[in-house]
C-alpha cells in the first residue's frame, strides 16, 4: 500500500470548513484512498472513501487531484465534536492484505471556539 | 443496524497473566480484523479472520492469538503478558469481500493494563 504524508497537527475556528491535505504521491492506478478519525480513545470512525471522483456524505467531501497524488478532506462546518485525529490510507485489495489498514501518524485537528 | 461491540471494555491484568478478548461484528459481516494502538507504535495490524479462518497477520509474537466462530464473533487471546501489552485493542469487522472498497468499521475498543 501507499505511503501518505499528513500534517501533523491543525486548528480551525468552530463554524468554518476544515481542510485537511493528503500527500500520496506513489498511489497506484486502483489503490483508494480512505479517511477515518480517532476521537480520544473511542475506535476509529470511517468518513469517506474514493477513487479518482470527488465523493461526498454527510459527513465530509472528499477531493481528489486528477493525478491523484494528494487529496483533501474537507468538514464544511467544524463542530468542536469534530476534534479528533485524521487518518489518510491509501489501500487496494490485495492477497497479501486483506483486513489490514495501515495507519500512519494523521492529522490532528483541533477546533477552536 | 448494531456496531461493533467489544467486551470488556476496561481490563487490567499482572504480568504472566494471560487475557482473552472479544468482538461482535455488525450483523452480516465475515471478516474481523484485530489492532493494537500504543502511544509509541500507533495503530498496528495483529491479524483478521474470514469464516472461521486466520486469513492475514501482522508482525507480532505468538503470545498473540485469535479465533472466529461461526456466527463470526471473535476472540483475540494474548498469553504470558508483558507490560508492553498495555494498549488499547481494537477490532474492525467488514464484509470481506476481495473489493477494494470493503469498508472495515470499528468497535470501541478494550483498554488493557498491565501492571
Amino acid at each position: 500500500d501507499a505511503k501518505t504524508t499528513q500534517p501533523p497537527s491543525m486548528d480551525c475556528a468552530e463554524g468554518r470548513a476544515a481542510n485537511l491535505p493528503c500527500n500520496h504521491s506513489t498511489i497506484s492506478g486502483n489503490e483508494y484512498v480512505y479517511w477515518y478519525r480517532q476521537i480520544h480513545s473511542q475506535g476509529p470512525q470511517y468518513i469517506i472513501h474514493g477513487l479518482k471522483n470527488n465523493e461526498t456524505n454527510e459527513m465530509a467531501s472528499l477531493i481528489i487531484t486528477e493525478d491523484r497524488k494528494s487529496s483533501t478532506l474537507i468538514l464544511p462546518h467544524a463542530t468542536l465534536r469534530d476534534t479528533a485525529v485524521y487518518y489518510c490510507i491509501v489501500r487496494a485489495y490485495s492477497s497479501s492484505n486483506t483486513g489490514k489498514l495501515i495507519f500512519g501518524q494523521g492529522t490532528t485537528l483541533q477546533v477552536k471556539p | 443496524k448494531a456496531g461493533v461491540t467489544q467486551t470488556p471494555r476496561y481490563l487490567i491484568k499482572t504480568r504472566g497473566q494471560q487475557v482473552t478478548l472479544s468482538c461482535s461484528p455488525i450483523s452480516g459481516h465475515r471478516s474481523v480484523s484485530w489492532y493494537q494502538q500504543t502511544p509509541g507504535q500507533g495503530l498496528q495490524f495483529l491479524f483478521e479472520y474470514f469464516s472461521e479462518t486466520q486469513r492475514n497477520k501482522g508482525n507480532f509474537p505468538g503470545r498473540f492469538s485469535g479465533r472466529q466462530f461461526s456466527n463470526s464473533r471473535s476472540e483475540m487471546n494474548v498469553s504470558t503478558l508483558e507490560l508492553g501489552d498495555s494498549a488499547l485493542y481494537l477490532c474492525a469487522s467488514s464484509l470481506g469481500s476481495t473489493s477494494s472498497t470493503d469498508t472495515q468499521y470499528f468497535g470501541p475498543g478494550t483498554r488493557l493494563t498491565v501492571l
